[in-house]
């Protein structure tokens, strides 16, 4: 079983709205990603959690704040968000020990989000 | 400079036809893994296929099989006997770095794939 549940799968929201995307994995995986893909454009990764702790922030704005509460789920809070911030969120998780085989990204089906 | 570069903004494939996507990367470190993911309208990225940097042999998955050429610095997925559902947007993209530890993958611009009848 490679799933990743993320929910909502649609969300729209104002610019001073305060909301939350979740991601769940149960394959035991230990890093978790979140990724931001605009239409027409490849996936741009946000962040990454390995056993649980920030390991990579790619510079993103604080109105985007990640949280990984355990080591199946993931979350990330939007607040004031800008309608430049309408995009497809995707999670993914990948085991994080053993060969290259065993750390492939498996992906959610994302949350497609719109500001407005 | 590209890390992962895909030259084919689009390509056409009658059904029942093989079909090759190129995928080329640029990278120093001897130790890498490449990738390749489907993302049909639905949005999801569905893993198909990898190919670490010291695999001897060309990996294959069912239809999918990857013809690397490491001296070349290619990765090129060819998808046989093509299908409708095989319709979607392809995305290479390459991991750098040892094993265990969480790293970025990068991207290339992507191929979207149109099966034909």
């Amino acid at each position: 079983d490679t799933e990743v549940t993320q929910t909502p799968k649609h969300l729209v929201m104002g610019m001073t709205n305060k909301k939350s995307l979740k991601c769940e994995q149960h394959m035991g995986h230990r890093a978790m990603y979140w990724y931001k893909q605009k239409a027409k454009k490849p996936p741009e990764l946000m962040f990454v959690y390995s056993y649980e702790k920030l390991s990579i922030n790619e510079s993103v704005p604080s109105r985007f704040s990640p949280e990984c509460p355990n080591s199946s789920l993931l979350n990330l809070h939007l607040h004031a968000l800008q309608p430049e911030d309408s995009a497809l969120y995707l999670c993914a998780s990948s085991q994080e020990r053993g060969s290259w085989a065993k750390n492939i990204q498996y992906f959610g089906a994302g949350t497609r989000l719109s500001v407005l | 400079a590209q890390k992962i570069t895909q030259t084919q903004p689009g390509m056409f494939v009658q059904e029942k036809e093989a079909v090759t996507l190129d995928c080329t990367y640029d990278t120093s470190d001897p130790s890498y893994g490449l990738f390749w993911y489907k993302q049909p309208s639905s949005g999801e990225m569905i893993f198909l296929i990898y190919q670490g940097s010291y695999d001897q042999q060309n990996a294959t998955e069912g239809r999918y099989s990857l013809n690397f050429q490491k001296a070349r610095k290619s990765a090129n997925l060819v998808i046989s006997a093509s299908q409708l559902g095989d319709s979607a947007m392809y995305f290479c993209a390459m991991r750098e770095g040892l094993t265990g530890t969480a790293s970025k993958l990068t991207f290339g611009t992507g191929t979207r794939l149109q099966v034909t009848l």
